[in-house]
């Protein structure tokens, strides 16, 4: 069935640097990738998202890569600042429901 | 306008009650999705609902698990007999139709705990 792996399961950083959170997912029809960002108690948050016809798509500090060839796409956080802190998921969708499949979760923290 | 809203925000409830959980969607929008977050856990996926109808039920845990909507609004989550692995946030997101690839919007979602 569907699937979406995600890794690392947590990540701690030092502000300023950079954070990579990495996603692999099994159908090979899945053409629509969504980052979400939740703070602790809150509702899930679009940060970015990429299709499949794009290997990339950036926004100010964030950037997100896909590789469809490899079924792979990437988050890239740079510059990281204490506010980033919170736990991504990505997605992935691909059938006419528009129905997300989610990763796992990456809980990130970023250290002053 | 208004977000999606859901209520009750927290419900805590015995063993083998039922309960009902409800999403008020962005108005307008025709596609709606009700989504389990377990403690630590992603999200997975229940039930989609395009209008009135629910062409992918694939995602509900067992047949204590329903939902209905009504005038491609609003929709409840009904779960029979609830049990202590049903504990869990759930989340419900609108689109403005479904199958677009699209930007879902959540709710604040239920946090659902058995006792």
């Amino acid at each position: 069935g569907e699937n979406v792996e995600q890794h690392p399961s947590t990540l701690s950083v030092q502000e300023g640097d950079s954070a990579v959170i990495k996603c692999t997912y099994s159908d090979s029809a899945s053409n629509y990738f969504p980052w979400y960002k939740q703070e602790l108690g809150k509702r899930p948050q679009l940060i970015i998202d990429i299709r499949s016809n794009v290997g990339e798509k950036k926004d100010q500090r964030i950037a997100v890569t896909l590789n469809k060839t490899a079924k792979h796409f990437s988050l890239h956080i740079t510059e990281t600042q204490p506010e980033d802190s919170a736990v991504y998921f990505c997605a992935a969708s691909g059938s006419n429901t528009g129905k997300l499949i989610f990763g796992q979760g990456t809980t990130l923290q970023v250290k002053p | 306008g208004a977000g999606v809203s859901q209520s009750p925000s927290n419900k805590v409830t015995e063993k083998g009650k039922d309960v009902e959980l409800r999403c008020d969607p962005i108005s307008g929008h025709t596609a709606l999705y009700w989504y389990r977050q377990s403690l630590g856990q992603g999200l997975e996926f229940l039930i989609y609902f395009q209008g009135n109808s629910a062409p992918d039920k694939s995602g509900l845990p067992s047949d204590r698990f329903s939902a209905e909507r009504t005038g491609g609004s609003v929709s409840t989550l009904t779960i029979q007999r609830t049990q202590q692995e049903d504990s869990a946030v759930y989340l419900c997101a609108s689109i403005s139709s479904g199958g677009s690839y699209n930007e879902q919007f959540f709710g604040p979602g239920t946090r659902l705990t058995v006792l």
